[in-house]
């Protein structure tokens, strides 16, 4: 399983764009990258997932280049909402095993 | 979406007592869930992989014997606290991906369960 490093915490404002960046240099050639978002007292929600260059959906996107040792989570015009505890994951997606977590970024919009 | 559910959502009970959780898929089948401990400011922990129809896998410093899985169908596992003490207070999460989509990593989690040991 790759290591990922992320910030541990960050601060923003509404409104503003929110990057989150993960590294992982020991991403492996079969590992994606996947990111959720926890809630407090909540289990975690799966944001996004991605191999290599931009992923988007109606949440978030993804940016992965092309050496694929970091990525980069980006919320749009975040609201009081978004804050929570984003998760940077990286593993093979087709193998049957466990998933690790690390510690996160605990991420604290202001208004 | 995927929904998994898990009952109760918080319990309180006394020390030496058992505390049954139960991880449901309510609209997917999963051969694989997993149970994660989460104590407070801190991260998810593995605690156990529960496979269908066969034993769980433990991670390392989990006590089987203490912390009981059954995955009974494809729809249902359990987690059993036995013996609950003080510092098995946590929150419990569990997830499971659906068979057949091939993404191991896109885990649907449940809400969790709060227990408390007095």
């Amino acid at each position: 399983l790759a290591k990922t490093t992320q910030p541990i915490s960050m601060d923003s404002y509404e409104g503003q764009e929110v990057n989150i960046t993960c590294s992982h240099n020991n991403i492996a050639t079969n590992d994606y990258i996947t990111w959720y978002q926890q809630f407090p007292s909540q289990g975690p929600r799966f944001i996004i997932q991605g191999y290599k260059t931009k992923v988007t959906n109606e949440v978030a996107s993804l940016f992965i280049p092309a050496d694929r040792k970091s990525s980069t989570l980006s919320l749009p015009r975040v609201s009081l909402s978004d804050t929570a505890v984003y998760y940077c994951l990286v593993g093979d997606v087709n193998r049957d095993d466990k998933i690790i977590f690390g510690k996160g970024t605990r991420l604290h919009i202001l208004p | 979406g995927a929904v998994v559910s898990q009952h109760p959502s918080w319990v309180i009970c006394k020390s030496g007592t058992s505390v049954k959780i139960e991880c449901r898929s309510l609209d997917f089948q999963a051969t694989t869930m997993f149970w994660y401990r989460q104590f407070p400011k801190q991260s998810l922990m593995l605690m156990a992989t529960s496979n269908e129809g066969s034993k769980a896998t433990y991670e390392q410093g989990v006590e089987k014997d203490k912390f009981l899985i059954n995955h009974a169908s494809l729809t249902l596992s359990t987690l059993t606290v036995t013996s609950a003490h003080p510092e098995d207070s946590s929150f419990y999460i569990c997830s499971a991906s659906p068979l057949g989509t091939g993404d191991h990593y896109e885990q649907y989690f449940g809400p969790g369960t709060r227990l408390t040991v007095t």
